[in-house]
């Protein structure tokens, strides 16, 4: 397998542009996160997915933010309107069962906004 | 959340081991303690991770104290590959998915 794969790795946008960043899991596994990390902040978790369902978007930081996993083989993270301060690194991982396996993480999608 | 303390950083010099501790002095009896590390520029990446017992693999080795309030991950012999931030991380046994990665523990290889 070729691992977590995320696209685009870069991403230069306008404030106030849609965004969204794409995400393919690592085939069989049935866990999907999203994280986001700054240097303020350090690694955050934004929401994840059992099977598909999203089960906690506690993480989302505000209403500008959703995620999507329409099936198992692919997710969306979108944030519309982008503003400078979303400017991150995006992590997806996905990983089995989650507390007694690794989890798998993409090399992630830079995203500055101007 | 159970909470992990680690030190900002550290030194190892190349070849010799490396014992990087890992408080979690409010650890419950079903959360797994895991490690990752992050290599500048990459994603995080799977080290090792044990609930009781001290655990060996070929990237590392594991030891948990007897209360399970504090761990080390030990790498045997540092590579200048091996400089990184590592992160100890619990996994909550309440339901929902509870992987917070603190700020870990930057380490550097002195050739």
């Amino acid at each position: 397998d070729a691992g977590v794969i995320q696209s685009p790795r870069h991403e230069v946008t306008e404030m106030g542009q849609e965004v969204t960043l794409r995400c393919k899991p690592i085939s069989g596994h049935d866990y999907l996160f999203w994280y986001r990390q700054t240097m303020m902040r350090g690694l955050e978790l934004l929401i994840y997915f059992n099977n598909n369902v999203p089960i906690d978007d506690s993480g989302m930081p505000e209403d500008r933010f959703s995620a999507k996993m329409p099936n198992a083989s692919f997710s969306t993270l979108k944030i519309q309107p982008s503003e400078p301060r979303d400017s991150a690194v995006y992590f997806c991982a996905s990983s089995y069962h989650m507390m007694n396996t690794e989890a798998f993480f993409g090399q992630g999608t830079r995203l500055t906004v101007v | 959340d159970a909470k992990t303390t680690q030190p900002n950083s550290m030194e190892s010099n190349e070849e010799e081991p490396v014992h990087l501790p890992c408080n979690h002095s409010t650890i419950s009896g079903t959360d797994y303690i895991h490690w990752y590390r992050q290599l500048p520029s990459q994603g995080p990446e799977y080290v090792i991770h044990g609930l009781t017992s001290n655990v060996n693999n070929r990237m590392a080795s594991l030891a948990i104290a007897e209360d399970r309030k504090s761990s080390t991950l030990i790498l045997h012999r540092a590579t200048l590959r091996d400089a990184a931030v590592y992160y100890c991380i619990l996994y909550s046994g309440a339901g929902s998915y509870q992987l917070t990665f603190g700020k870990g523990t930057k380490l550097s290889v002195i050739p």
